[in-house]
């Protein structure tokens, strides 16, 4: 049971242009969503989060997007840049839990 | 100067035997975790330690028992090993009053025969 899906295995987009990342998550009791970014051969690494009482949260060229009643979140990079060419998860907790549920990761490749 | 380091990266065993993974953190951070990332690229949590107390225990097969003999190390041992056991191994660690920000180690890329 897929609790938090990211339907898009991968996204191509130009460097300068937005780079949209989509995250749904079917599990109502969770409160806190992130997303890691991965480069190969490397773990994850914490990129940005957002708390269920927020609709945005933003850091630098990052920012999150929250819609609970759709049970939907994004991540917008702008502008891209090629060293963004990484795989991003998605991750959800609840209630305070070190429990990460993560989905299955998009693969972004920004072009030159 | 590696802040989450596990050994070995690469890790090829055969069905039935019994292997270890090594974890060590150099960031100070109080909890640490273990994870797997399976063929279909999900990252499932197994096991969290805080200040070498296990605090989460997934549904995991008890072949798999971690073991951590300071707050920096949290080793993984197998016993018999099996095909479906193939997978990629992350540990992880932070502080445990901030949780979601967990740093992760390289990987260990097990592999079953």
């Amino acid at each position: 049971d897929q609790q938090v899906k990211q339907n898009s295995p991968s996204l191509s987009v130009q460097e300068g242009r937005i780079s949209i990342l989509n995250c749904d998550y079917t599990n109502s009791m969770f409160d806190y969503f992130l997303w890691y970014k991965k480069y190969p051969a490397e773990g994850p690494t914490f990129l940005i989060s957002i708390s269920s009482i927020k609709d945005k949260n933003e850091d630098g060229r990052f920012t999150v997007f929250l819609n609970k009643s759709a049970k939907h979140l994004s991540l917008h990079i702008v502008p891209s840049q090629p060293g963004d060419s990484a795989v991003y998860f998605c991750a959800a907790t609840q209630g305070g839990s070190e429990k990460l549920v993560f989905g299955k990761g998009t693969k972004l490749t920004v072009n030159p | 100067d590696t802040a989450v380091s596990q050994t070995p990266k690469y890790l090829v065993t055969q069905m039935g035997n019994d292997k270890s993974i090594k974890c060590e953190q150099n960031l100070g951070h109080d909890t640490m975790y273990w994870y797997k990332q399976d063929s279909k690229k999900f990252l499932k949590i197994m096991f969290s330690y805080n200040n070498k107390e296990l605090i989460i225990n997934e549904t995991v097969p008890n072949r798999f028992s971690p073991k951590s003999p300071d707050k920096a190390h949290l080793n993984l041992h197998i016993n018999s090993l099996e095909l479906g056991d193939s997978a990629v191994y992350f540990c992880a660690s932070s502080f445990l009053d901030r949780r979601y920000e967990q740093y992760f180690g390289p990987g260990t890329r097990l592999t079953v025969t």
